[in-house]
């Protein structure tokens, strides 16, 4: 399984926008990348997936090089709303075993 | 998006009782769930992965005869944690996966968690 390394905070202003990157050096060729949301005593929410290249929803934006062993989250115009813990993950989603292994996170806090 | 349930969503008890812990998937069927621990400030832990009909696997580290994980049908899996000691006081969440429509991948659900209180 991949392990990822993403920094352990960053803050940020509301309005701003926010750019998290993941490393996943050791990414298999089976593997997803995807992001979570954790908001505390809550279980993760679902932020977006990817392959490769740029994958956009009503949230965010995911950008993956060509080489894919990072990723970065990116979260257009935070509000306060957004503080929470942002978990990277990668693992072989169409695969036997599925199972996630999650990082430290990065724990993301909007001041006003 | 699908749902995943847990029940109940907090519990408190003595030490030396046994609590049990329910994951649903309210409108999908899950073949495989997962149970992770989460203590205070720090990530999810995996402790075992849940096939129905099947035994569960368990994390290195995990004592399965003290996590007891049950998967009878392929909506529900239940966590026991037998003789539960104040160590054992965390934040308990499940997952389910399943495939969506003709996505090219399983995606992963979350419950909102259970959080167990030994006293």
């Amino acid at each position: 399984l991949a392990k990822t390394t993403q920094p352990i905070s960053m803050d940020s202003y509301e309005g701003q926008e926010v750019n998290i990157t993941c490393s996943h050096n050791n990414i298999a060729t089976n593997d997803y990348i995807t992001w979570y949301q954790q908001f505390p005593s809550q279980g993760p929410r679902f932020i977006i997936q990817g392959y490769k290249t740029k994958v956009t929803n009503e949230v965010a934006s995911l950008f993956i090089p060509a080489d894919r062993k990072s990723s970065t989250l990116s979260l257009p115009r935070v509000s306060l709303s957004d503080t929470a813990v942002y978990y990277c993950l990668v693992g072989d989603y169409g695969g036997a075993t599925n199972k996630l292994i999650f990082g430290t996170g990065t724990l993301l806090a909007v001041q006003p | 998006g699908a749902v995943v349930s847990q029940h109940p969503s907090w519990v408190i008890c003595k030490s030396g009782t046994s609590v049990k812990i329910e994951c649903r998937s309210l409108d999908f069927q899950a073949t495989t769930m997962f149970w992770y621990r989460q203590f205070p400030k720090q990530s999810l832990m995996l402790m075992a992965t849940s096939n129905e009909g099947s035994k569960a696997t368990y994390e290195q580290g995990v004592e399965k005869d003290k996590f007891l994980i049950n998967h009878a049908s392929l909506t529900l899996s239940t966590l026991t944690v037998t003789s539960a000691h104040p160590e054992d006081s965390s934040f308990y969440i499940c997952s389910a996966i399943t495939r969506l429509g003709f996505a090219p991948y399983n995606e992963q659900f979350f419950g909102p968690g259970t959080r167990l209180t030994v006293l």
